[in-house]
């Protein structure tokens, strides 16, 4: 069974482009986080989606960032117009359900904008 | 809002020495607390999942205890290798985690 997929797994973009990250759960789980981790802080909760559902947006940035996860394929992180201080890892995590169930992370992706 | 806090920072200790990690959190209505390790540009590995209900949690040479009344959770690790050197992380939430900053161990062979 393998784990949580993130592709890719380094990105460079130059500030003014879109990026745009995947993410593919585990096989069985219906339910995807995003978190992001700026260099040198903890880990933050960006968005918690389910199939097709947005549940929760709270940690997601007002502008520039969308998140989805279609019925089928992988979930989309999306920033668009990057600047600098978007450079961060990416990290997206899966879970069989909500609340108490464990969550399971991605390798990550890290974003560079130059 | 959940706050988390992990002491020490970072750790360093000589090969085979026991050693205790301590994560507290100010919200005690929790459902669950994770431990996961984090190697330098890796992503996160779980090491142990308490749910609310449960106080300790073990697999192999790790014990993770939970202690709602006071906010407390520790990661326990006996026999430290060189293999565990790592940044151990907590955290807590309902779906929406909400982690420690992570203490930083170094094992001396």
């Amino acid at each position: 069974n393998a784990g949580v997929m993130q592709n890719p797994r380094h990105l460079v973009r130059r500030r003014g482009q879109e990026a745009r990250l995947r993410c593919s759960p585990m096989k069985g789980h219906s339910h995807v986080y995003w978190y992001r981790q700026l260099p040198e802080e903890g880990l933050k909760f960006m968005v918690y989606l389910q199939k097709e559902n947005i549940i929760d947006e709270s940690g997601m940035p007002k502008e520039r960032f969308s998140a989805e996860f279609p019925k089928e394929g992988p979930s989309i992180l999306r920033i668009q117009q990057v600047v600098r201080g978007d450079s961060a890892a990416y990290f997206c995590a899966s879970s069989q359900g909500s609340q108490s169930y464990e969550q399971y992370f991605g390798p990550g992706t890290r974003l560079t904008v130059t | 809002k959940q706050e988390v806090t992990q002491i020490p920072a970072a750790l360093s200790v000589p090969e085979g020495e026991n050693l205790v990690l301590n994560c507290s959190f100010t919200d005690s209505a929790i459902y669950n607390l994770q431990w996961f390790r984090q190697d330098p540009g890796k992503g996160l590995t779980s090491l142990l999942l308490i749910q609310s209900s449960q106080r300790e949690q073990t697999s192999g040479r790790l014990n993770a205890s939970l202690d709602k009344s006071s906010g407390r959770s520790t990661l326990y690790i006996a026999a430290s290798q060189p293999g565990d050197s790592a940044t151990y992380l907590c955290a807590t939430g309902a779906n929406n985690l909400f982690f420690g900053t992570g203490t930083r161990l170094t094992v001396i062979p």
